[in-house]
């Protein structure tokens, strides 16, 4: 049953620290989003990429976060540095367009 | 106006009961609507695809309303396991560029 991975499930990091998020899409699928989910904003689509390119970023803050796919079995987010606000789960999620995205078990990260 | 809105809820209903959730989109190009569902703690997952002749799936029936701008949800005969957030999704064209826009979700407690 294919299945999209993240790594790590839960992380918990101070302020000023780095964070790197990955994520393995299905094999196949040809899209990969990014997604941050807060209890207050709901589900945020931070970047995505067609192909291993990046489509759009605009919901990802540039000065901080950088998202990239140096091959089609590996999507990378990350955070530097990073601060309380971050605080969230990080989803992944692959797919086609327009099409059913199938969503990673996401990374609870905790920035104290 | 927020592009996807729907009423956050909870909706608590007993079991067997019928309930109706509603979810308004602001882009009137949009073209394509999902219902995702989402458990504690858990990803987002399809429920069903919503087609403009509207469609069910069992207990699960869902509807759009271009005119109106809204889709719908129906579940029939609740269950305690249907309890959850109901994710209303669209996409704005079926361009090669589109992705998705998630509603913050309506919160279903199904109570014995």
């Amino acid at each position: 049953d294919a299945r999209v991975t993240q790594t790590p499930r839960d992380k918990v990091t101070e302020m000023g620290q780095e964070v790197t998020m990955r994520c393995q899409p299905i094999l196949g699928h040809n899209t990969v989003f990014w997604y941050r989910q807060t209890m207050m904003q709901g589900l945020e689509l931070l970047a995505y990429f067609r192909n291993r390119a990046p489509l759009d970023d605009s919901g990802m803050p540039k000065d901080r976060f950088s998202a990239e796919m140096p091959d089609a079995t590996l999507a990378t987010l990350k955070i530097q540095p990073s601060e309380p606000r971050d605080s969230a789960v990080y989803f992944c999620a692959s797919g086609f367009p327009s099409r059913e995205q199938f969503f990673g078990p996401g990374t609870r990260l905790t920035v104290l | 106006r927020k592009e996807v809105e729907q009423d956050p809820g909870p909706f608590n209903v007993p079991e067997g009961a019928t309930v109706a959730f509603n979810c308004t989109y602001s882009n009137s190009a949009s073209q394509s609507f999902f219902w995702y569902r989402q458990d504690c703690r858990k990803e987002p997952k399809l429920l069903m695809s919503v087609y403009s002749s509207g469609n069910e799936d069992g207990r699960f029936t869902a509807q759009l309303n271009r005119a109106s701008q809204y889709i719908s949800l129906l579940i029939r005969d609740s269950k305690l396991s249907d309890s959850a957030t109901y994710l209303c999704v669209v996409t704005p064209n079926t361009g090669t560029a589109s992705k998705l826009t998630f509603g913050t979700g309506t919160r279903l407690q199904v109570t014995l």
